[in-house]
């Protein structure tokens, strides 16, 4: 069946480090999307992807879509403590509304 | 996000017994759905409901059952619950076709012993 796999699953960095997770998708998907939990919180939307080869910026989160629209990764430049939390990214399951989530990516940073 | 509320928050039981998680929002979006994360595992679906004459299963959806009220309130019940049942349960809501962005309530932690 279709599947989303993410990695690395856990990442710790140093304060002020660079970070990415990647995200690849089975199937190829009409859109995707990430998603932010933080520790004991509920996954919360970031941003949307549609475009092949699509990138989009929120800061210090940059977002990017593959050409084949079977991949993205999200990059945080100069990581700070608020970053702390799972990122999971999530695309369409077949033609529907329903969303396939990745397995999520746990960032901790040290202070 | 305090659109899409849950109760109980956190809740401890015992193997077979019977449980109901609670699910409602106030975003007017048709569709609801029920989640369950593992530690490792990310969410799975556990049922979905496009609106209230709808309901569908999802990925995980055996010792689940599922009523949709009206609306705004999707219950999620255990009828006997087991072990292997403890986690963090989310419900999300959508609202296609503009977008199927998903808003999340702030989950039900249960127990099984």
């Amino acid at each position: 069946g279709q599947q989303v796999m993410q990695i690395p699953q856990y990442q710790h960095v140093q304060e002020g480090e660079d970070f990415t997770t990647y995200c690849n998708s089975s199937t190829t998907l009409s859109n995707i999307q990430w998603y932010k939990q933080r520790p004991g919180g509920h996954p919360v939307f970031l941003i949307q992807l549609v475009k092949s080869g699509e990138v989009k910026k929120q800061k210090r989160l940059t977002f990017q879509f593959g050409e084949a629209k079977k991949n993205s990764s999200l990059h945080i430049t100069a990581t700070q403590t608020t970053d702390v939390g799972t990122y999971f990214c999530a695309g369409p399951m077949d033609s529907s509304y329903k969303l396939i989530f990745g397995s999520g990516t746990r960032l901790l940073v040290r202070p | 996000d305090a659109d899409v509320t849950q109760t109980p928050r956190n809740r401890i039981t015992k193997t077979g017994k019977r449980i109901m998680l609670e699910c409602s929002q106030t975003k007017g979006h048709d569709r609801m759905y029920w989640y369950r994360q593992d530690p490792g595992l990310g969410l799975q679906l556990i049922y979905y409901s496009f609106d209230v004459k709808d309901i569908n299963k999802g990925e995980i959806s055996d010792g689940y059952s599922v009523s949709r009220q009206a609306q705004a309130k999707f219950s999620l019940s255990l009828e006997s619950a087991i072990p292997n049942q403890t986690a963090l349960y989310f419900c999300a809501t959508s609202d296609p076709p503009y977008t199927d962005t998903q808003y999340f309530g702030p989950g039900t932690r249960l127990t099984v012993l």
